[in-house]
């Protein structure tokens, strides 16, 4: 089983549509939790930390369930520009490694 | 905020020639830098884990001997792929962590695109 999966999609959503990712994770001790973008053949940017208590940031919602593993990203009124492979990343249980899932592609189309 | 220098950011190499990547932290101390590789359509893999001073430790899978990693100051880590063949192009990324505890975060580099031919 891998360390973190992720539905590959691609999820084609119109302008102004609401999606939702999910990811889940195998190891139980992990501690930090993340939401990444990555546009093709660029870096991976940073989208949002997830917290147990779930935040919110303008029109991006993470939430974490640690008693079935997994975490989610909620997009708002979908924009063109969030067309991209959304990451899930996660730490191991010691140190600070980051694992991360395969992506998810959400393509809005106007 | 923190920002990593990764260069080059493309290279096209011969088939048994050696590639040196360099990531250097340019505005705060990386004592852990995180080597992934992302194979087109799929995500990143980790290959590495350095540490300042220390050597480094390797995923499972990933030849040591081949993916030859330094990191001997707090702001500079290398990659050298060596005898590169064709199944080695690919795109290489560096990521420093900060903080510390289960507190993180993690700066990565803008990634190195190698092609060998």
């Amino acid at each position: 089983r891998k360390e973190v999966e992720q539905d590959p999609g691609p999820f084609n959503v119109p302008e102004g549509a609401t999606v939702a990712f999910n990811c889940t994770y195998s190891n139980s001790a992990s501690q930090s939790f993340f939401w990444y973008r990555q546009d093709c053949r660029k870096e991976p940017k940073l989208l949002m930390s997830v917290y147990s208590s779930g935040n919110e940031d303008g029109r991006f919602t993470a939430q974490l369930n640690r008693a079935s593993q997994y975490i989610s990203l909620l997009i708002r009124d979908s924009k063109l520009s969030d067309s991209a492979t959304y990451l899930c990343a996660v730490t191991g249980s010691y140190g600070n490694k980051l694992v991360f899932g395969a992506g998810t592609i959400l393509r809005v189309k106007s | 905020g923190a920002v990593v220098s990764q260069h080059p950011s493309w290279v096209i190499c011969k088939s048994g020639t050696s590639v040196k990547i360099e990531c250097r932290s340019l505005d705060f101390q990386a004592t852990t830098m995180f080597w992934y590789r992302q194979f087109p359509k799929q995500s990143l893999m980790l290959m590495a884990t350095s540490n300042e001073g220390s050597k480094a430790t390797y995923e499972q899978g990933v030849e040591k001997d081949k993916f030859l990693i330094n990191h001997a100051s707090l702001t500079l880590s290398t990659l050298t792929v060596t005898s590169a063949h064709p199944e080695d192009s690919s795109f290489y990324i560096c990521s420093a962590s900060t903080g510390t505890g289960f507190n993180y975060g993690y700066t990565f580099g803008s990634g190195t695109r190698l092609t060998v031919v």
